[in-house]
């Protein structure tokens, strides 16, 4: 899985079979986290995001898991098709008085047909 | 509605010419980013603004200069482009506060010679 910070690692899997991309955060005062997915050669699009007051939530086909206690984020995409081919990271708030988002270097999803 | 559009898509700079990179947001967003994105790192802020007339200083500023002289446009300029700057740049804009979730533009892609 993804830590922020770390080298990007990679994840294939076969259609239609469920994906795990995980994302340890080291701010416990982060609050609120965000995962986007990246397209080769194009822009971070915004899938889904959590707040800290939320275990779970879930969207279409995806759903983002918080575990506060091991700082730990994980994205589930249900049915992996090969359009979610892509590299996909984690954004924390990393709250305080440096109040932005800081990104995770992602992890590179491949779907094989 | 055309979200985050940024211009141009592609540029080959000698080292030493100067640039600009346009980024404009049609969502009436409050906060604007610029971000550069290089291979094995996450997404690095460069500068960014908090609303029309103000910039801030992100991660990376050094080489690059901002303005936010209209709500809609934020401005990214190299005044003397040094090979270090070839990257892939990105904008970004969010409606609330700065730790919040952004959305972002196709990107630009330079090369610095």
């Amino acid at each position: 899985g993804e830590s922020v910070g770390l080298h990007l690692p990679t994840l294939s899997v076969q259609e239609g079979d469920n994906s795990i991309i995980n994302c340890a955060y080291s701010n416990s005062a982060s609050d609120y986290f965000i995962w986007y997915k990246q397209e080769s050669g194009k822009g971070p699009q915004f899938i889904i995001d959590i707040r800290s007051n939320m275990d779970k939530r879930q969207g279409q086909r995806v759903t983002v898991l918080l575990n506060k206690t091991v700082k730990h984020l994980s994205l589930q995409i249900a049915a992996t098709q090969p359009g979610d081919s892509a590299v996909y990271f984690c954004a924390e708030n990393s709250g305080g008085s440096n109040y932005k988002l800081t990104f995770g270097k992602g992890t590179l999803l491949t779907v094989n047909p | 509605n055309a979200g985050v559009t940024q211009t141009p898509k592609f540029r080959v700079l000698k080292t030493g010419q100067s640039m600009t990179l346009l980024c404009a947001q049609d969502m009436n967003h409050e906060y604007m980013y610029w971000y550069r994105q290089d291979p094995g790192m996450g997404l690095r802020l460069i500068h960014y603004s908090v609303g029309e007339g103000t910039t801030a200083k992100g991660e990376v500023p050094d080489g690059y200069n901002v303005s936010r002289l209209k709500k809609q446009n934020f401005l990214l300029g190299l005044e003397s482009a040094a090979p270090s700057q070839t990257s892939v740049y990105f904008c970004a804009s969010s409606q609330l506060a700065l730790g919040e979730t952004q959305y972002f533009g196709p990107g630009t892609r330079l090369l610095v010679l």
